[in-house]
């Protein structure tokens, strides 16, 4: 039982570049969260799927995309890479049921550092 | 919208020291809270939580904290902390997704 992994754990892009930051849990959950942490500002939602077949944004999505590939797997997808996503990313998932308040614990990953030069 | 305010950015503490770690939030309905904590390198671990019933909530190392309606606080206490208890903590609040708080770096110094 692995819970949540985060591939790459660290990644270097140049401006414009466009990566992929891959997210799996095996825990059967049905939620799954992308949030960037910088300093100073906590964890901010990037965006989230309540449930497989199902995303809708957080609190800043602009910039990114994501895909639920089925209830394991949730991606990010940073389309033209600039500065100011230079961030530490983490995935986290939760049993949550759709549509209820947030109750349950969020299981979190060990996070991507990435860095746009 | 609902806010989560923590108090102090960082809070340095003596070993075998107490501390309180200070959270505030803003919601005009019920909610759930959360401590979240965070070693380096690591990510986020959940302490403690309070859904109903007990205001005062306490996790297995020894960290409480008090749900205070009135005052909307939800500060994390620990009556004698220890070099490994250093780490960022993270209050959070929920309705239908988990708002966190800037954070706090507890240094405990030996």
């Amino acid at each position: 039982n692995a819970g949540v992994t985060q591939t790459p754990k660290f990644q270097v892009l140049k401006t414009g570049q466009s990566m992929t930051l891959q997210c799996a849990q095996d825990m059967n959950h049905n939620s799954m969260y992308w949030y960037r942490q910088d300093p100073g500002m906590g964890l901010r939602l990037i965006y989230y799927s309540a449930s497989e077949g199902t995303t809708d944004k957080g609190e800043v999505p602009n910039g990114y995309n994501v895909s639920r590939l089925n209830k394991r797997e949730f991606s990010l997808r940073l389309e033209s890479a600039a500065p100011s996503q230079t961030s530490v990313y983490f995935c986290a998932s939760s049993l949550n049921v759709p549509g209820t308040t947030v109750s349950d614990e969020q299981f979190f990953g060990p996070g991507t550092r990435l860095t746009v030069l | 919208a609902q806010s989560v305010t923590q108090l102090d950015s960082q809070v340095p503490v003596f070993e075998e020291a107490p501390v309180e770690l200070r959270c505030n939030y803003s919601s005009s309905v019920s909610v759930y809270l959360f401590w979240y904590v965070q070693y380096p390198n690591q990510g986020l671990q959940l302490l403690l939580k309070y859904l109903s019933g007990s205001t005062l909530v306490e996790s297995i190392n020894g960290f409480e904290a008090e749900f205070n309606k009135s005052q909307t606080s939800f500060h994390l206490r620990k009556p004698s902390v220890h070099i490994s208890d250093t780490a960022e903590y993270f209050c959070a609040v929920s309705e239908k997704k988990l708002i966190f708080g800037a954070g706090t770096r507890l240094a405990v110094h030996p």
